[in-house]
Protein backbone atom coordinates (compact mmCIF):
# COMPACT_ATOMS: atom_id res chain seq x y z
CA UNK A 1 0.00 0.00 0.00
CA UNK A 2 1.37 3.56 -1.12
CA UNK A 3 1.82 5.56 2.22
CA UNK A 4 0.16 8.81 0.33
CA UNK A 5 -3.27 7.62 -1.61
CA UNK A 6 -5.30 10.13 -4.05
CA UNK A 7 -7.98 10.14 -6.38
CA UNK A 8 -6.97 8.89 -9.70
CA UNK A 9 -7.87 11.47 -12.20
CA UNK A 10 -8.54 13.27 -14.14
CA UNK A 11 -10.92 14.98 -12.72
CA UNK A 12 -13.02 17.26 -16.29
CA UNK A 13 -15.15 20.03 -15.21
CA UNK A 14 -16.52 22.96 -16.79
CA UNK A 15 -16.41 26.88 -15.06
CA UNK A 16 -17.78 27.32 -11.83
CA UNK A 17 -18.30 24.19 -10.49
CA UNK A 18 -17.04 22.89 -7.04
CA UNK A 19 -14.83 19.68 -7.03
CA UNK A 20 -13.32 18.10 -4.42
CA UNK A 21 -10.07 15.70 -3.97
CA UNK A 22 -9.51 13.51 -1.25
CA UNK A 23 -6.43 12.10 0.11
CA UNK A 24 -5.49 9.23 2.72
CA UNK A 25 -2.15 8.56 4.45
CA UNK A 26 -1.43 5.16 6.01
CA UNK A 27 1.39 6.63 8.22
CA UNK A 28 0.09 7.32 12.17
CA UNK A 29 3.15 9.30 12.51
CA UNK A 30 2.10 11.80 10.19
CA UNK A 31 2.99 15.42 11.43
CA UNK A 32 2.22 18.02 8.88
CA UNK A 33 0.16 18.14 5.97
CA UNK A 34 -0.14 20.17 2.53
CA UNK A 35 -1.44 20.52 -0.50
CA UNK A 36 0.49 21.83 -3.71
CA UNK A 37 -0.18 22.47 -7.19
CA UNK A 38 1.82 21.49 -9.86
CA UNK A 39 1.73 23.14 -13.53
CA UNK A 40 2.89 21.08 -16.29
CA UNK A 41 6.65 20.92 -16.99
CA UNK A 42 7.05 22.68 -13.43
CA UNK A 43 8.15 22.50 -9.90
CA UNK A 44 5.34 22.49 -7.62
CA UNK A 45 3.99 25.24 -5.28
CA UNK A 46 2.51 25.18 -2.08
CA UNK A 47 -0.92 25.40 -2.34
CA UNK A 48 -2.03 25.93 1.35
CA UNK A 49 -0.62 24.14 4.56
CA UNK A 50 -4.20 21.51 6.30
CA UNK A 51 -4.47 22.38 9.45
CA UNK A 52 -6.83 19.99 12.10
CA UNK A 53 -9.18 22.59 12.64
CA UNK A 54 -9.67 23.28 8.60
CA UNK A 55 -8.84 26.08 6.75
CA UNK A 56 -10.06 28.44 4.04
CA UNK A 57 -7.95 30.38 1.47
CA UNK A 58 -10.35 32.16 -0.89
CA UNK A 59 -12.04 29.90 -3.45
CA UNK A 60 -10.17 26.62 -1.39
CA UNK A 61 -11.05 24.94 1.37
CA UNK A 62 -8.70 22.05 3.40
CA UNK A 63 -9.68 19.19 5.41
CA UNK A 64 -7.73 17.13 7.33
CA UNK A 65 -9.40 13.87 9.77
CA UNK A 66 -6.83 12.54 12.26
CA UNK A 67 -8.60 9.58 13.16
CA UNK A 68 -9.49 8.67 9.65
CA UNK A 69 -6.02 9.34 8.18
CA UNK A 70 -7.83 11.34 5.39
CA UNK A 71 -7.26 14.71 4.21
CA UNK A 72 -9.10 16.72 1.51
CA UNK A 73 -9.27 19.67 -0.96
CA UNK A 74 -12.31 21.32 -2.48
CA UNK A 75 -12.18 23.56 -5.26
CA UNK A 76 -15.39 26.63 -5.44
CA UNK A 77 -16.04 28.33 -8.69
CA UNK A 78 -13.29 26.41 -10.62
CA UNK A 79 -11.27 28.68 -12.67
CA UNK A 80 -9.67 27.87 -15.98
CA UNK A 81 -6.68 28.71 -14.43
CA UNK A 82 -7.35 26.31 -11.89
CA UNK A 83 -6.14 23.22 -14.30
CA UNK A 84 -3.06 21.91 -12.94
CA UNK A 85 -2.11 18.90 -11.12
CA UNK A 86 -2.87 18.98 -7.41
CA UNK A 87 -0.17 16.98 -5.09
CA UNK A 88 -1.47 15.73 -1.46
CA UNK A 89 1.84 15.57 0.46
CA UNK A 90 2.54 14.14 4.01
CA UNK A 91 5.58 14.85 6.08
CA UNK A 92 6.98 12.24 8.67
CA UNK A 93 6.81 13.45 12.22
CA UNK A 94 10.36 14.90 12.89
CA UNK A 95 9.90 16.67 9.10
CA UNK A 96 12.59 14.15 8.10
CA UNK A 97 10.63 12.57 5.06
CA UNK A 98 8.07 14.17 2.82
CA UNK A 99 5.95 11.95 0.98
CA UNK A 100 3.90 12.63 -2.13
CA UNK A 101 0.92 11.37 -3.34
CA UNK A 102 0.41 10.53 -6.79
CA UNK A 103 -1.60 13.66 -7.84
CA UNK A 104 -4.96 14.28 -9.24
CA UNK A 105 -4.98 16.20 -12.78
CA UNK A 106 -7.96 18.50 -13.11
CA UNK A 107 -8.98 20.04 -16.18
CA UNK A 108 -11.65 22.91 -15.91
CA UNK A 109 -13.02 23.64 -19.31
CA UNK A 110 -14.94 27.17 -20.62
CA UNK B 1 8.35 33.87 0.43
CA UNK B 2 11.38 31.69 0.92
CA UNK B 3 13.60 30.90 -2.22
CA UNK B 4 15.25 27.79 -3.41
CA UNK B 5 17.44 28.08 -6.79
CA UNK B 6 18.34 24.79 -8.31
CA UNK B 7 21.13 24.80 -10.90
CA UNK B 8 21.11 24.06 -14.17
CA UNK B 9 17.41 23.97 -15.15
CA UNK B 10 18.46 21.93 -18.09
CA UNK B 11 21.58 19.60 -19.23
CA UNK B 12 22.07 16.98 -21.73
CA UNK B 13 24.77 14.87 -21.33
CA UNK B 14 26.54 11.82 -22.88
CA UNK B 15 25.82 8.86 -21.93
CA UNK B 16 28.39 7.76 -19.15
CA UNK B 17 29.67 11.18 -18.03
CA UNK B 18 28.57 12.71 -14.30
CA UNK B 19 26.11 15.68 -13.85
CA UNK B 20 25.91 17.80 -11.19
CA UNK B 21 22.77 19.35 -9.87
CA UNK B 22 22.70 22.06 -7.00
CA UNK B 23 20.52 23.04 -4.73
CA UNK B 24 20.66 26.68 -3.03
CA UNK B 25 18.37 28.18 -0.07
CA UNK B 26 18.63 31.34 -1.00
CA UNK B 27 17.34 33.24 2.34
CA UNK B 28 17.04 30.49 5.15
CA UNK B 29 18.81 27.57 6.54
CA UNK B 30 17.63 24.32 5.76
CA UNK B 31 19.14 21.80 7.62
CA UNK B 32 16.79 18.86 5.38
CA UNK B 33 16.80 19.16 1.92
CA UNK B 34 15.18 16.52 -0.29
CA UNK B 35 15.80 15.47 -3.72
CA UNK B 36 12.61 13.93 -6.26
CA UNK B 37 12.50 12.14 -9.10
CA UNK B 38 9.83 12.40 -11.22
CA UNK B 39 9.68 10.64 -14.59
CA UNK B 40 6.33 12.09 -17.12
CA UNK B 41 3.29 11.78 -16.08
CA UNK B 42 3.99 10.59 -12.53
CA UNK B 43 4.57 12.36 -9.26
CA UNK B 44 7.31 12.81 -7.39
CA UNK B 45 9.21 10.52 -6.21
CA UNK B 46 11.78 10.72 -3.18
CA UNK B 47 15.43 9.63 -3.80
CA UNK B 48 17.25 10.63 -0.81
CA UNK B 49 16.66 13.12 2.00
CA UNK B 50 20.44 15.05 2.95
CA UNK B 51 20.59 16.60 6.36
CA UNK B 52 23.61 18.76 6.40
CA UNK B 53 27.32 17.89 8.00
CA UNK B 54 25.81 13.90 7.11
CA UNK B 55 25.78 11.20 4.91
CA UNK B 56 22.36 11.35 3.02
CA UNK B 57 20.01 8.68 3.84
CA UNK B 58 18.79 6.80 0.06
CA UNK B 59 15.32 5.46 -0.24
CA UNK B 60 14.63 1.93 -1.09
CA UNK B 61 15.99 1.41 -4.52
CA UNK B 62 18.04 4.25 -5.16
CA UNK B 63 21.61 3.44 -5.55
CA UNK B 64 23.95 5.62 -3.81
CA UNK B 65 26.97 5.25 -5.35
CA UNK B 66 24.97 6.05 -8.27
CA UNK B 67 23.17 9.29 -7.26
CA UNK B 68 25.76 11.62 -4.92
CA UNK B 69 23.89 13.68 -2.68
CA UNK B 70 26.34 16.20 -0.82
CA UNK B 71 24.97 18.90 1.78
CA UNK B 72 28.38 20.75 2.58
CA UNK B 73 26.63 23.65 3.90
CA UNK B 74 22.74 25.11 5.27
CA UNK B 75 22.32 26.68 2.36
CA UNK B 76 23.63 24.15 -0.16
CA UNK B 77 23.36 20.92 -1.47
CA UNK B 78 24.22 19.05 -4.68
CA UNK B 79 23.11 15.94 -6.68
CA UNK B 80 25.27 14.20 -8.87
CA UNK B 81 24.52 11.32 -10.72
CA UNK B 82 27.45 9.56 -12.05
CA UNK B 83 27.98 7.25 -15.46
CA UNK B 84 24.79 8.54 -16.39
CA UNK B 85 22.60 6.56 -18.73
CA UNK B 86 19.44 7.36 -20.70
CA UNK B 87 17.21 5.67 -18.51
CA UNK B 88 18.08 8.53 -16.19
CA UNK B 89 16.72 11.54 -18.29
CA UNK B 90 14.15 13.01 -15.90
CA UNK B 91 13.38 15.53 -13.94
CA UNK B 92 15.14 16.20 -10.96
CA UNK B 93 13.57 18.38 -8.13
CA UNK B 94 15.21 19.54 -4.64
CA UNK B 95 13.48 20.68 -1.88
CA UNK B 96 14.45 22.62 0.91
CA UNK B 97 12.70 22.68 4.18
CA UNK B 98 12.29 25.54 6.53
CA UNK B 99 10.32 26.03 9.48
CA UNK B 100 7.31 24.47 8.44
CA UNK B 101 7.16 24.35 4.84
CA UNK B 102 9.00 22.93 1.90
CA UNK B 103 9.95 24.76 -0.56
CA UNK B 104 11.00 23.53 -4.14
CA UNK B 105 13.41 24.54 -6.32
CA UNK B 106 12.79 25.22 -9.94
CA UNK B 107 13.98 21.43 -11.19
CA UNK B 108 16.34 20.47 -13.89
CA UNK B 109 15.43 18.09 -16.88
CA UNK B 110 18.50 15.97 -17.61
CA UNK B 111 18.52 14.26 -20.88
CA UNK B 112 21.04 11.39 -21.39
CA UNK B 113 21.89 10.98 -25.17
Amino acid sequence: RKEVEQDPGPFNVPEGATVAFNCTYSNSASQSFFWYRQDCRKEPKLLMSVYSSGNEDGRFTAQLNRASQYISLLIRDSKLSDSATYLCVVTITGGFKTIFGAGTRLFVKA
Amino acid sequence: GAVVSQHPSRVICKSGTSVKIECRSLDFQATTMFWYRQFPKQSLMLMATSNEGSKATYEQGVEKDKFLINHASLTLSTLTVTSAHPEDSSFYICSARGDRDAFFGQGTRLTVV
